[in-house]
């Protein structure tokens, strides 16, 4: 899977916006951005995943760069509970019956939500 | 939402003792995985399993470690002669189809492994 890289740490206020970057610059033209995020004492938890345009759910939006080498998760009223720590992951949809099936996750991105 | 139940959360042993870890995952779903997280580390991928056999599994996956699928629901992790170093939280993920624009796995909350 292709490399991610994303900052150590994040601090965001409550109720404020908070845009989380994510780099991967050797993504290829299959490969789709999944964020899934950690929270303290838990599983991981699917945010959201795109491949070429931006994607809304209820949860969060997600940017995608034109040129696809980058990624922005898009929190639009931080609370508490969002703090955690965030997975920018690639994974390859283009072959999809012979190609890994895992997901490989990174050191993440600790965000921290100030009351 | 449903859910991936995983029992026990805490299981301590003693070295060289078998341990089973139990996960239930979502009724429909097709494919099964085994992570685990040591302390302050990263999630690390163990075994995919499909089809009643293992798809993938990584290097950590040794011959110390099996999973079953003995019945329609449940997905096992033994671990035959626990180790220290085998200490870590343990997750079970499952995923419904093998399509990549619903590849979304859903994780269980976990099992810690204790091993003394």
């Amino acid at each position: 899977d292709a490399k991610t890289t994303q900052p150590n740490s994040m601090e965001s206020n409550e109720e404020e916006p908070v845009h989380l970057p994510c780099n991967h610059s050797t993504i290829s033209g299959t490969d789709y951005i999944h964020w899934y995020r950690q929270l303290p004492s838990q599983g991981p938890e699917y945010v959201i995943h795109g491949l070429t345009s931006n994607v809304n759910n209820r949860m969060a939006s997600l940017a995608i760069a034109e040129d696809r080498k980058s990624s922005t998760l898009i929190l639009h009223r931080a609370t508490l509970r969002d703090a955690a720590v965030y997975y920018c992951i690639l994974r390859d949809g283009g072959v999809q019956w012979s190609g890994s099936e895992k997901l490989v996750f990174g050191k993440g991105m600790k965000l921290t939500v100030n009351p | 939402e449903p859910e991936v139940t995983q029992t026990p959360s805490h299981q301590v042993t003693q070295m060289g003792q078998e341990v089973i870890l139990r996960c239930v995952p979502i009724s429909n779903h097709l494919y099964f995985y085994w992570y685990r997280q040591i302390l302050g580390q990263k999630v690390e991928f163990l075994v995919s399993f499909y089809n009643n056999e293992i798809s993938e599994k990584s290097e950590i996956f040794d011959d110390q470690f099996s999973v079953e699928r003995p019945d329609g629901s449940n997905f096992t992790l033994k671990i035959r002669s626990t180790k220290l170093e085998d200490s870590a939280m343990y997750f079970c993920a499952s995923r419904e189809v093998r399509v990549a624009t619903n590849e979304k796995l859903f994780f269980g909350s976990g099992t810690q492994l204790s091993v003394l």
